[in-house]
């Protein structure tokens, strides 16, 4: 079954301390990105990634780190989370960039 | 800066009434619209992807229309369910090129009661 598949989907951490949220989709797309979404303010792009070693930051990537050492998969890194990340996180793919994106299940991260 | 809304926030219809959620954007310049579907402690779900030089796109119950002169798109859902309870977000897409510039309003939180 083609899918996103995202770990872990409830987190609840401290402040400070580092955290990998990770990302793998199995359809051989070469895009990917993150996205967060909070109440009344939509899907915001944290960051996204064209193809294996290729990344770019979206609209809010302060805070956040990313990498694209592998195809299907895209961790989110959290290095220092505080408690403004405290948010529902979403991985995509597509097969590239203005193709409809498929989204995985999300991620509910807690930062207290 | 493109800025993409949805009215209302929330709407609440009985079983098997038809209905329109909108989403309006503020530059028409886009690439394409794309609606979606947010189940509670689920992903998004594509339903209907509208390229700029479409006017709608259809699937089952649901109809989309685009008019990016007005900077509007419509989602039409015929005879709803209660399965049709969700969230209904809209996005649009700038540029081809560009990676970074799609946007997406809030959402639109369905609730059809049986």
């Amino acid at each position: 079954e083609a899918q996103v598949t995202q770990n872990p989907r409830y987190l609840i951490t401290v402040t400070g301390k580092k955290l990998t949220v990770t990302c793998s989709q199995n359809m051989n797309h070469e895009y990917m990105s993150w996205y967060r979404q909070d109440p009344g303010l939509g899907l915001r792009q944290i960051y996204y990634s064209m193809n294996v070693e290729v990344t770019d930051k979206g609209d809010v990537p302060e805070g956040y780190k990313v990498s694209r050492k592998e195809k299907r998969n895209f961790p989110l890194i959290l290095e220092s989370p505080s408690p403004n990340q405290t948010s529902l996180y979403f991985c995509a793919s597509s097969l590239s960039s203005p193709y409809e994106q498929y989204f995985g299940p999300g991620t509910r991260l807690t930062v207290t | 800066k493109q800025e993409v809304t949805q009215i209302p926030a929330a709407l609440s219809v009985p079983e098997g009434e038809n209905l329109v959620l909108n989403c309006s954007f503020t530059d028409s310049a886009i690439y394409n619209l794309q609606w979606f579907r947010q189940d509670p402690g689920k992903g998004l779900t594509s339903l209907l992807l509208i390229q700029s030089s479409q006017r709608e796109q259809t699937s089952g119950r649901l109809n989309a229309s685009l008019d990016k002169s007005s900077g509007r798109s419509t989602l039409y859902i015929a005879a709803s369910q209660p399965g049709d309870s969700a969230t209904y977000l809209c996005a649009v897409r700038l540029r081809r090129v560009y990676h970074n510039d799609m946007r997406f309003g809030a959402g639109t939180r369905l609730t059809v009661k049986p």
